[in-house]
């Protein structure tokens, strides 16, 4: 089964750093691009940025960089999402999802099931 | 970059057929996918592409795409469908980088 399984909910203050994973399996996880989709509460879905794992290839929203730092292992298929320093208003539920290009469309086709990030004082 | 545009919310009787729309520039040049979100649901893709359909995902949902505007409609609504709906495409920038719409919440009545 394709999948994603991203790590559990972290609770962070201001100021602290967090790195949250989504572990791929069941493809080839160094073929597909992997993108981070910010969804803060009640709000809509918001795209972050995308790692090829294969070469570590990596593009940013221009709204997110600087802000967050997005890498991958390939060795462990997993990739990551970081903060060096937390923000209150970085409080989100975060998805990865699989980019599936091909010649019928792009389209992010395989989900993980969220890591809600909560950073509060 | 770019923007998309849907409208905030659409409504349905049950069972009729209705259409939720997504405006951009980066439309006249890229597909745009589409995504339900049900509360407390990670998004699951249901159109991508001129108009293909992921296994699973029933053939009441179709999409369309002219000039700027994408459209994702669903034909014989279902009270399941009740949801929100996000388009999704590449920004115009040509660096693989993509955008959401602001998403659409649909009600089935």
């Amino acid at each position: 089964e394709v999948q994603l399984v991203q790590s559990g909910a972290e609770v962070k203050k201001p100021g602290e750093s967090l790195k949250i994973s989504c572990k791929g399996s069941g493809y080839s996880f160094t073929s597909y691009w992997i993108g981070w989709v910010r969804q803060m509460p009640g709000k809509g879905l918001e795209w972050m940025g995308i790692i090829y794992p294969g070469d570590s290839d990596t593009r940013y929203s221009p709204s997110f960089q600087g802000q967050v730092t997005i890498s991958a292992d390939k060795s462990i298929s997993t990739a990551y999402l970081q903060w060096s320093s937390l923000k209150a208003s970085d409080t989100a539920m975060y998805y990865c999802a699989r980019h599936n290009s091909g010649y019928l469309g792009d389209a992010f086709d395989i989900w993980g099931q969220g890591t809600m990030v909560t950073v509060s004082s | 970059s770019s923007e998309l545009t849907q409208d905030p919310a659409v409504s349905v009787a049950l069972g009729q057929t209705v259409r939720i729309t997504c405006q951009g520039d980066s439309l006249r040049s890229y597909y745009a996918s589409w995504y339900q979100q049900k509360p407390g649901q990670a998004p699951v893709l249901v159109i991508y592409g001129k108009n293909n359909r992921p296994s699973g995902i029933p053939d009441r949902f179709s999409g369309s795409s002219s000039g700027n505007t994408a459209s994702l409609t669903i034909t014989g609504a279902q009270a399941e469908d009740e949801a929100d709906y996000y388009c999704n495409s590449r920004d115009s920038s040509g660096n693989h980088l993509g955008v959401f719409g602001g998403g659409t919440k649909l009600t089935v009545l």
